[in-house]
């Protein structure tokens, strides 16, 4: 059984930092990892997803990378900005339209 | 672009009454996920349909029930709640079209009395 790891559970860093996220998972044939955003009480945003043929994957100041054999995958975040402050998720996803497993999340703040 | 929609957003029900929650899929989406988030937890993995056929089990308890049905909108069929059912649930559509990228519904967020 798949599971998915993020460390650390929060974090809180000044305006302006560049920040990584990190997520583990057990089972390294996975289809999918996607990460996702939630600020409180609200739904889940989808930020990147990255296939298990691809090693990255960048949409502006956020890059996220995938190592299957490491069982890892890393979300960076360029310079920091108040308006990040929020949980973020990874998820893994098996093949086959299955469903998502997901991490804890890590909790950031960003300090303006 | 279209967006996964649910309703109700909000929903107060006492212990063992019954609740509905609709989701409306992404046009052109074939594939419904339901996942339950309880508070402070990471969201637990329900139901899913494809093609209006029950795709995947995962921790749905036997007091809910789901469908999907002809226009690919689903229901979540909750009876007999308990206070544990308060969370927030969302719905998730994708797209067999290799990538599957699930999107995300705002949630119904569902409190038991």
């Amino acid at each position: 059984k798949q599971e998915v790891t993020q460390i650390p559970a929060a974090l809180s860093v000044p305006e302006g930092e560049n920040l990584v996220l990190n997520c583990s998972f057990t089972d390294s044939a996975i289809y999918n990892l996607q990460w996702f955003r939630q600020d409180p009480g609200k739904g889940l945003t989808s930020l990147l997803l990255i296939q298990s043929s691809q090693r990255e994957q960048t949409s502006g100041r956020l890059n996220a990378s995938l190592d299957k054999s490491s069982g890892r995958s890393t979300l960076y975040i360029a310079a920091s900005q108040p308006g990040d402050s929020a949980t973020y998720l990874c998820a893994e996803g098996g093949t086959g339209r299955r469903a998502l497993t997901f991490g804890s999340g890590t909790r950031l703040q960003v300090q303006p | 672009a279209a967006g996964v929609i649910q309703s109700p957003r909000h929903l107060i029900k006492e212990k063992r009454e019954t609740a509905t929650l609709k989701c409306y899929p992404i046009p052109r989406h074939d594939t419904v996920y339901w996942y339950q988030q309880g508070p402070g937890q990471d969201p637990q993995f329900l139901i899913s349909f494809y093609e209006k056929m029950q795709s995947d089990k995962g921790s749905i308890p036997d007091r809910f029930s789901a469908q999907q049905f002809s226009d690919y909108h689903s229901e979540l069929n909750m009876s007999s709640l308990e206070l544990g059912d308060s969370a927030l649930y969302f719905c998730a559509s994708s797209l067999d079209d290799g990538q599957e990228t699930q999107y995300f519904g705002p949630g119904t967020r569902l409190l038991v009395l």
